[in-house]
């Protein structure tokens, strides 16, 4: 099975500061016949269900804004939020959807410093 | 618009069965896979498994922690999807929520607000 590890478990933020997430998967989630890497990014604030920011790895999902971006390839992978912005209190969690059973990362909780 | 929406939650005992429901609308559900993906209080996401459309056999897929324990299945007459859960567990207290996959890829776009399941005595 595919293990999901993120880095760091909590990050403190200053607003218009960048945030930087880290995802790494036990193996490469790298599907070499379509070139694609089956990783996602969700954005879970409390007492919501999670939400869709990126999948591809670096695709962002309809209306999540520009300053969210994902990049990596194969078993390390990157979550930015360009100007943090208040809103973006959460935890963000790193999934992997290569294959069963699908893994998340442990998850890594955003604030504000 | 594309809903979803959980019920069957509640408290059982250990040793116990519970049957989740997941009714979903806004989409060709029978043609879609559905997901159940739970979520311990104050803890991170857990996949539990899948079922996929009837074109892909309605193959399903589970998690280890929940295997020969929880079955998943689905009524495209009702839109709705299932999660049958036996022997249940204190570990398995948690939000049940339902997915479906985005538009373009195999992640979970749209989710449901979620179902809650004590197992306590």
């Amino acid at each position: 099975d595919v293990v999901m590890t993120q880095s760091p478990d909590s990050l403190a933020v200053s607003l218009g500061e960048r945030a930087t997430i880290n995802c790494k998967s036990s193996q490469s989630v790298l599907y070499n016949s379509n070139n694609k890497n089956y990783l996602a990014w969700y954005q879970q604030k409390p007492g919501q269900p999670p939400k869709l920011l990126i999948y591809w790895a670096s695709t962002r999902e309809s209306g999540v804004p520009d300053r969210f971006s994902g990049s990596g390839s194969a078993t390390d992978f990157t979550l930015t939020i360009s100007s943090l912005q208040a809103e973006d209190v959460a935890v963000y969690y790193c999934q992997q959807y290569y294959g069963t059973p699908y893994s998340f990362g442990q998850g890594t909780k955003l604030e504000i410093k | 618009e594309v809903q979803l929406e959980e019920s069957g939650g509640g408290l059982v005992q250990p040793g116990g069965s519970l049957k989740l429901s997941c009714a979903v609308s806004g989409f060709t559900f029978s043609g879609s896979a559905m997901h159940w993906i739970r979520q311990a209080p104050g803890k991170g996401l857990e996949w539990v498994g899948r079922i996929r459309s009837e074109a892909k056999n309605y193959a399903t897929a589970y998690a280890a922690s929940v295997k020969d324990r929880f079955t998943i299945s689905r009524d495209d007459s009702k839109n709705t999807t299932y999660l049958q859960m036996n022997s249940l567990q204190s570990e398995d207290t948690a939000v049940y929520y339902c997915t479906k996959v985005a538009t373009g890829t195999t992640a979970s776009g749209f989710w449901g607000q979620g179902t809650l399941v004590t197992v306590s005595s």
